[in-house]
C-alpha cells in the first residue's frame, strides 16, 4: 500500500522569506501523481501544485515550486516570498496515475507566517 | 461558476442517531468523491462515484456508512447509528472524468457525535 509521510507537524517563517515543507512517500508504482494541497481555516482543500512522476522537470506555480526526487521518493514544497495568506495546513498527497483519484494524504504541516 | 457545495456546514448529533450529509458537485463534473478528515486517522478516502458506474466503496469504514448519487449529480452520505469515533470533517470533491483532472473540494461538514 502507498504511504505518505510529512515529518514536520509545524513550521514557521518570516513574511517574505522562503520555507520548504518536506514529504516522503512509498509506492511500487512507476507512474503516479503527487500533490500539495493547502487547507485554510475554511476547511476547503485547495490544490497548490501537482507533479506527474514521469516528468523529470519540477513543477512550479508562481511562488510555489517542488523538488521532486523520484529515486529518493521525496517531494518537498518550496514557498518563496511567503505571504500572510500562505498560513494554513499543507498536505502532501499521492494518487495512482490511472483511474480514480483516491488520494493518500500525509498528516499535514501547519505553516505559520510571522509578520 | 459555483464551487462544490456541502450541507450542513456543521452537524451535532447524539450517539445512535442517523445523519445525512449532502454534496452538490460542480455542474458537469462526473466524478464525485467523499473523504473523511479525523484527528486520529487523518484524511482518508471513503467512496467514489463516476457517472453511472457502480461506486467504489472500498474506503467505507463499516456497513453503517453508505452513499448514493442521484441523477449523476447530488450525493448524500448517510451514517447510521452514529458513534463518537464518527466525529470528523467529511469532505466532498468533484472533477471531470479524466484521472488527470484536478479535484475541487467543498468546505466540508463537521460532524460531532455526542
Amino acid at each position: 500500500a502507498q504511504t505518505v509521510t510529512q515529518s514536520q507537524p509545524e513550521m514557521s517563517v518570516q513574511e517574505a522569506e522562503t520555507v520548504t515543507l518536506s514529504c516522503t512517500y512509498d509506492t511500487s508504482e512507476s507512474d503516479y501523481y503527487l500533490f500539495w494541497y493547502k487547507q485554510p481555516p475554511s476547511r476547503q482543500m485547495i490544490l497548490v501544485i501537482r507533479q506527474e512522476a514521469y516528468k523529470q522537470q519540477n513543477a512550479t506555480e508562481n511562488r510555489f515550486s517542488v523538488n521532486f526526487q523520484k529515486a529518493a521518493k521525496s517531494f518537498s514544497l518550496k514557498i518563496s516570498d511567503s505571504q500572510l495568506g500562505d498560513a494554513a495546513m499543507y498536505f502532501c498527497a499521492y494518487s495512482k496515475f490511472q483511474g480514480a483519484q483516491k488520494l493518500v494524504f500525509g498528516q499535514g504541516t501547519r505553516l505559520t507566517i510571522n509578520p | 461558476g459555483a464551487g462544490v457545495s456541502q450541507s450542513p456546514s456543521n452537524k451535532v448529533t447524539e450517539k445512535g442517531k442517523d445523519v445525512e450529509l449532502r454534496c452538490d458537485p460542480i455542474s458537469g463534473h462526473t466524478a464525485l468523491y467523499w473523504y473523511r478528515q479525523s484527528l486520529g486517522q487523518g484524511l482518508e478516502f471513503l467512496i467514489y462515484f463516476q457517472g453511472n458506474s457502480a461506486p467504489d466503496k472500498s474506503g467505507l469504514p463499516s456497513d453503517r456508512f453508505s452513499a448514493e448519487r442521484t441523477g449523476g449529480s447530488v450525493s448524500t452520505l448517510t451514517i447510521q447509528r452514529t458513534q463518537q469515533e464518527d466525529s470528523a470533517v467529511y469532505l466532498c470533491a468533484s472533477s471531470f472524468r479524466h484521472s488527470n483532472s484536478p479535484l475541487h473540494f467543498g468546505n466540508g461538514t463537521r460532524l460531532t457525535v455526542t
